[in-house]
């Protein structure tokens, strides 16, 4: 079955300093992962995804991911902190091959102080 | 291009009262999906549409929750009777035909007394 965990619930950073928000993913056969991103009262945005060409995910707004397989990894990083990137961040792992039925984390909440 | 819509987006009833969630997936896209986010926790899929047929719906409760796709576009969600634990944002999401990526809505929130 596939699953991921989100290992931190809040993250507090300041602004110009960089962003690590942490996944670990469970998949019995070789996944699909995405990082999604909900601002308070808006849908749910796609920031970047992997599909098992480079290991090494860039997405919008400066994010990136890196796919590491030995660690069942897929964390989100990001050099420099801007206020708004505050919001909150689920890393998601394909259901099926198909990879169309998705499975959220519980979610990671970013806050940026100035 | 216009992205998927959802109405209402806020609804308040009492339990056991019912209540319906309509959404437009952005246009030419086949596949359709409803998922339910309750407060503190990630999206969990209720159920997915392939034009207007269902491919999924194994974590629906079907005894309370109903949802169609009668022409493959527009699609309805519906709780009857409702229950306090399902106060919740629901939301629409909607993918072209064999894509991953996943195109979400603003969500409908709601608050069951």
């Amino acid at each position: 079955a596939q699953s991921v965990t989100q290992l931190d619930s809040h993250v507090s950073v300041s602004e110009g300093t960089p962003v690590l928000l942490r996944c670990n993913y469970s998949s019995s056969y070789s996944p699909s992962l995405f990082w999604y991103v909900q601002h308070p009262n808006k849908g749910l945005q796609l920031l970047l995804k992997y599909t098992s060409a480079a290991t090494l995910v860039k997405g919008i707004n400066g994010f990136e991911a890196e796919f590491k397989k030995s660690e069942t990894s897929f964390h989100l990083t990001k050099p420099s902190a801007h206020m708004s990137d505050a919001a909150e961040y689920f890393c998601v792992v394909s259901h099926n091959q198909a990879g169309t039925a998705l499975i959220f984390g519980k979610g990671t909440t970013l806050s940026v102080s100035s | 291009e216009a992205g998927v819509a959802q109405s209402p987006r806020y609804k308040i009833i009492e339990k056991r009262q019912s209540v319906a969630f309509w959404c437009n997936p952005i246009s030419g896209h086949a596949t359709l999906y409803w998922y339910q986010q309750i407060l503190g926790q990630g999206p969990k899929l209720l159920i997915q549409f392939q034009n207007n047929g269902v491919v999924d719906d194994s974590q629906l409760p079907k005894d309370r929750f109903s949802a169609e796709r009668l022409k493959g576009v527009d699609s309805t969600l519906k709780i009857q009777p409702a229950k306090l634990e399902d106060s919740a944002v629901y939301l629409c999401a909607s993918s072209t035909r064999g894509q991953e990526t996943q195109y979400f809505g603003p969500g409908t929130r709601l608050l069951v007394l």
